[in-house]
């Protein structure tokens, strides 16, 4: 079974970094496209990263310069640092898998509050 | 690329055909991809590349369009249809989301 775990999610005060990560079974992190989308309260969804290939990397432009997504072999794991951390960062995040997302994590929340 | 989704939100009955649409600001191609999502849950792939069934969806979904314009049909919706869904499109990034229709019972 092709399955995606969230983790690292937390209360954090603006300004501040916090580290999800994203272990996959099933498949490997690796050799397939891997994104994170996030959904913060009362909005809709929002597409944050991916990355692919030889780890070429995208990001959405409210979190480009502030977030960095990366993946260990090793791990099988995704990862997504976050860096400089705004309350409009706060939402469920997501860890999805393939490049039409088919693998979804249940999330991890991120609360940016002081 | 932008995405508008219409309606925003939608009340319907069991047994009712429903369409969503869904507008790309410029050609996309079939990149496009419908998604499900109940409250609590994380979303769920519906239809890929435009109008692919995603294995394990019922046949009761559908998916058409291309470049512009798509839509999203249930051809009779059963009780466990209601959700929020979503249009993504993936031809270029960032890769982006419609605002989502919410479909509601009657």
């Amino acid at each position: 079974e092709l399955q995606v775990v969230e983790s690292g999610g937390g209360l954090v005060q603006p300004g501040g970094s916090l580290r999800l990560s994203c272990t996959a079974s099933g498949f490997i992190v690796s050799s397939n496209y891997m994104s994170w989308v996030r959904r913060a309260p009362g909005k809709g969804l929002e597409w944050v990263s991916i990355i692919y290939s030889a780890n070429v990397t995208h990001y959405a432009d409210s979190v480009k310069g502030r977030f960095t997504i990366s993946r260990d072999y090793s791990k099988n794991t995704l990862y997504l640092q976050m860096n400089s951390l705004r309350a409009e960062d706060t939402a469920v995040y997501y860890c999805v898998g393939y490049y039409y997302m088919n693998v979804w994590g249940e999330g991890t929340t991120v609360t940016v509050s002081s | 690329i932008q995405l508008t989704q219409s309606p925003s939100s939608l009340s319907a009955s069991v047994g009712d055909r429903v369409t969503i649409t869904c507008r790309a600001s410029q050609d996309i191609s079939n990149y496009l991809a419908w998604y499900q999502q109940k409250p609590g849950r994380a979303p769920r792939l519906l239809i890929y590349a435009a109008s692919t069934l995603q294995s394990g969806v019922p046949s009761s979904f559908s998916g058409s369009g291309s470049g512009t314009d798509f839509t999203l049909t249930i051809s009779s919706l059963q009780p466990e249809d209601f959700a929020t869904y979503y249009c993504q499109q993936l031809s270029g990034f960032p890769f982006t989301f419609g605002q989502g229709t919410q479909l509601e019972i009657k």
